[in-house]
């Protein structure tokens, strides 16, 4: 089993929609969760993160965080075709006191038609 | 501007012809990390570095070397490069471990 795990996709929403973007993780001690969004050609860039159950919201992206059934998520309301991107779970698990490991999904695709 | 700093952006080397991607950070961030970035694969970590003189291996650290001799500058050697590490390295950093990364803008290696 993946550690972190998502829908590859494509999602396809019409622009205006919420699209809704799923992750589930494996490591129960996982402290941290980050959301990026990476265009085509380039770096991830941080969009999100939530580091405490329940929904965290800025601007129009809503981070859940559900750390019983160990799951997370991305909303975007009023999707742009700007928003276009792969969207990439990430998941921070302490190892220590001081070390962590910081653990990618693969990543979902999200279409937004115009 | 705050930013992480990758050179070369494109590289092609041959088999067995050791190379270095720099990076460097002007945010005086603790943590820095290398990965690569394959189809299919996604992100994956191949060295991270807690502080100077502090690094440790991620899942994929076969055929490549890290040193961390000063808190900005987190050096990938490929010692002696494989087709097999054809891919996209991003190298970046962050504030600490609890917090999310910033990245360079990638550097795209080709091995023949």
């Amino acid at each position: 089993q993946k550690e972190v795990e998502q829908n590859s996709g494509p999602l396809s929403v019409p622009e205006g929609a919420i699209a809704s973007l799923n992750c589930t993780y494996s490591d129960r001690v996982s402290q941290s969760f980050f959301w990026y969004r990476q265009y085509s050609g380039k770096s991830p860039e941080l969009i999100m993160s939530i580091y405490s159950n329940g929904d965290k919201e800025d601007g129009r992206f809503t981070a859940q965080l559900n750390k019983a059934s160990q799951y997370v998520s991305l909303l975007i309301r009023d999707s742009q075709p700007s928003d276009s991107a792969t969207y990439l779970c990430a998941v921070n698990m302490g190892l220590t006191s001081r070390t962590y490991k910081y653990i990618f999904g693969t990543g979902t695709r999200l279409k937004v038609l115009a | 501007e705050a930013q992480v700093t990758q050179n070369p952006r494109y590289l092609i080397t041959v088999t067995g012809k050791k190379l270095t991607v720099t990076c460097s950070q002007n945010m005086n961030h603790e943590y820095m990390s290398w990965y690569r970035q394959d189809p299919g694969l996604g992100l994956r970590q191949i060295y991270y570095s807690m502080n100077v003189e502090v690094t440790d291996k991620g899942d994929v650290p076969e055929g490549y070397k890290v040193s961390r001799k000063e808190k900005r500058n987190f050096p990938l050697i490929l010692e002696s490069p494989s087709p097999n590490q054809t891919s996209l390295y991003f190298c970046a950093s962050s504030l600490s471990g609890v917090y999310g990364y910033t990245f360079g803008s990638g550097t795209r290696l080709t091995v023949v």
